[in-house]
């Protein structure tokens, strides 16, 4: 199975501060990732898919890059409607493999 | 709008069985892949399964974890998708989350969840 590593699994940010989380796939994955945000007690939320393809109604602060095996999650300006938690997910091969984790929370 | 809406859970005693729902609206159901993801209390997020549609011969995936134990079925006359969980263990304990998977820029993601259904497996 395709092993996901995402880091840090924690980050305390102020609001308005720039966030980056970083996922690692153990093989080569193409483009085949997207990004999920949850918050305590709610389903996940797709922020991004493909990798750096924005869901609609996510705010535009939200951005995707990478590809291969190394991928980043940008929050430019966080807001504090986005401490939660966030989740990537590769979706190339079986078993599709969520990454660990990061829990952003407020300094 | 599309809801997910999941029920069927509650507390179940190791080596039982049990049977997962989730009604699907506000969209073209037969259309769409579904899969099954989970959360155990406190932990990350763990795909459990898929369920392709009828123009894949509703063929399906599993998680190695839980591969010979559940199977997804789904009803597409009815909206409807299901998860038959057998042979429980402790570590399935969770919630469990109906996902719909939708197919854009090469790849498939999951653009609507339900709201969850929690799985209690305990003697």
């Amino acid at each position: 199975a395709i092993q996901m590593t995402q880091s840090p699994s924690s980050l305390s940010a102020s609001v308005g501060d720039r966030v980056t989380i970083t996922c690692r796939a153990s093989q080569g994955i193409g483009n085949d990732l997207g990004w999920y945000q949850q918050k305590p007690g709610q389903a996940p939320k797709l922020l991004i898919f493909a990798t750096s393809n924005l869901q609609s109604g996510v705010p535009l602060r939200f951005s995707g890059s990478g590809s291969v095996t190394d991928f980043t999650l940008t929050i430019n300006g966080l807001q504090p409607d986005d401490f939660a938690t966030y989740y990537c997910l590769q979706d190339l091969m079986y078993p599709l493999t969520f990454g660990g984790g990061t829990k952003v929370e407020s300094k | 709008d599309v809801h997910l809406v999941e029920s069927g859970g509650g507390v179940v005693q190791p080596g039982g069985s049990l049977r997962l729902s989730c009604a699907a609206s506000g969209f073209n159901f037969g259309d769409h892949y579904m899969d099954w993801v989970r959360q155990a209390p406190g932990k990350g997020l763990e795909w459990v399964g898929r369920i392709r549609k009828e123009a894949n011969s509703y063929t399906t995936e599993y998680a190695a974890s839980v591969k010979a134990r559940f199977t997804i079925s789904r009803d597409d006359s009815k909206n409807s998708l299901f998860l038959q969980m057998n042979s429980l263990r402790t570590e399935d304990t969770a919630v469990y989350y109906c996902t719909r998977a939708s197919f854009g820029s090469g790849t498939y993601f999951f653009d609507y969840w339900g709201q969850g259904t929690l799985v209690t497996v305990s003697s």
